[in-house]
């Protein structure tokens, strides 16, 4: 099946500095990636929509100047947390989709980030 | 807005045992609904889903069945194993097959089945 990495898995850094998530499609090209957050014991949040080679599209209340994303080819999106902060820290999950239809989502494995 | 509501956990059971993950929804307009599964270490996939009222999702012994009168989607399983371990999310889709659809999740309930 579609398989979609992420990287890193776990990453930890100090107040201040930026951290790059790189999510990939292995075996396919993905029209549409998407990037989530989850907070313990909550649901999945959807950060942004990217399209390959257009600017990403972010739901109400993220920043796009904190949160920036880059979609520069059908199998890789990055997702770059600019001066995090400790309320940053999260679990970061993309996904991947194959033309239009929802249910073709590919999910990752997730990035945790600790910010201290 | 869209939300999806699933029931708290986590869930223990014993091997064979039978299973259900309730899961309730609002939303306008008709959705798709959703059960993923996240495995450990994995990232989540798709388990079944449901396009339509009364329509019923299957998969691996999984069922669900949409239910618009009672706005729900519980999962189900008549007997469960250790390997089917894992956290388990109900989503709904707005705009289903739509350029600009979105997946809506519940916070997901761990599942852990014993020997």
């Amino acid at each position: 099946g579609a398989v979609v990495s992420q990287h890193p898995s776990w990453v930890i850094c100090k107040s201040g500095t930026s951290v790059k998530i790189e999510c990939r499609s292995l075996d396919f090209q993905a029209t549409t990636m998407f990037w989530y957050r989850q907070f313990p014991k909550q649901s999945l949040m959807l950060m942004a929509t990217s399209n390959e080679g257009s600017k990403a599209t972010y739901e109400q209340g993220v920043e796009k100047d904190k949160f920036l994303i880059n979609h520069a080819s059908l199998t890789l999106s990055t997702l770059t947390v600019t001066s995090a902060h400790p309320e940053d820290s999260s679990f970061y999950i993309c996904s991947a989709r194959v033309g239009q239809v929802q249910e073709t989502q590919y999910f990752g494995p997730g990035t945790r980030l600790l910010v201290l | 807005g869209n939300s999806v509501t699933q029931m708290e956990g986590p869930v223990t059971l014993s091997e064979e045992a039978f299973l259900t993950i309730n899961c309730t929804y609002t939303a306008t307009g008709y959705p798709s609904l959703f059960w993923y599964v996240q495995y450990p270490g994995e990232g989540l996939q798709l388990l079944l889903k449901a396009t339509k009222a009364d329509d019923k999702g299957s998969n691996k012994g999984f069922e669900a069945t949409y239910r618009k009168e009672t706005t729900s989607f519980h999962l189900e399983k008549g007997s469960v194993q250790v390997s089917d371990s894992a956290v388990y999310f109900c989503a709904l889709s707005d705009r289903p097959g739509g350029a600009n659809s979105k997946l809506t999740f519940g916070k997901g309930i761990t599942l852990s089945v014993r020997p």
